[in-house]
């Protein structure tokens, strides 16, 4: 069964960086498919953030662009998200999931909470 | 890139059908036949019920289905249960260029 789990700091500074960290078991990042990450700020639809294949290479959502960076650590099977210079707008729960090249995420992490406050 | 439209709520009595829309342009639903489906409980994660317009994952019952006409998706729940009560989110491809995009979200109330 594929499971993945986020982990990090729920609380970050304005203008500081976000950094989470997903870990899959029971797949290997490696064998393929694309492993993204997805937010939705408290009482609000879904947004996608970025992804990232399991060769490394990054596709992020144009209106983020400038501030995310997805890598992966294959030996560790777990991908990683930094978002720069956060705002409150930031603040949301944030998933991280198992998709297709067509963006059907088919497993996802349980999501945490990640408030951008001072 | 515009978010998918969809109708902030939706309600249906047990047993009753009910169906939610999707609407995108011409550059994502009405392009592929990639649309896919969630269904999300208050505080849990989405799950995916419905991916490339119509087909199920395995272990999703046989009573939800989606279609597609031009540019609108649409998500059908046969037989409405207490359980079906969620919020549910449709999703499209954009093309390798563009990321892809969610709709609002439709809350479904069982009444």
């Amino acid at each position: 069964q594929v499971q993945l789990q986020e982990s990090g700091p729920g609380l970050v500074k304005p203008s500081e960086t976000l950094s989470l960290t997903c870990a899959v078991s029971g797949f290997s990042i490696s064998s393929g498919f694309y492993w993204g990450w997805i937010r939705q700020p408290p009482g609000k639809g879904l947004e996608w953030i970025g992804s990232i294949y399991h060769s490394g290479n990054t596709f992020y959502n144009s209106s983020l662009k400038s501030r995310v960076a997805i890598s992966v650590d294959t030996s560790k099977n777990q991908f990683s998200l930094n978002l720069t210079s956060v705002t409150a707008a930031d603040t949301a729960i944030y998933y991280c999931a198992r998709h297709s090249k067509v963006r059907n995420a088919d497993y996802w992490g349980q999501g945490t909470l990640v408030t951008a406050s001072s | 890139q515009s978010a998918l439209t969809q109708p902030p709520s939706a309600s249906g009595s047990p047993g009753q059908s009910v169906t939610i829309s999707c609407t995108g342009t011409s550059s994502d639903v009405g392009a592929y036949n990639y649309v896919s489906w969630y269904q999300q409980h208050p505080g849990k994660a989405p799950k995916l019920l419905i991916y490339e317009v119509n087909k199920r994952p395995s272990g999703v019952p046989d009573r939800f289905s989606g279609s597609k006409s031009g540019n609108t998706a649409s998500l059908t729940v046969s037989g409405l249960q207490a359980e079906d009560e969620a919020d549910y989110y449709c999703s499209s491809y954009a093309g390798s260029n563009n990321f892809g995009v969610f709709g609002g979200g439709t809350k479904l109330t069982v009444l």
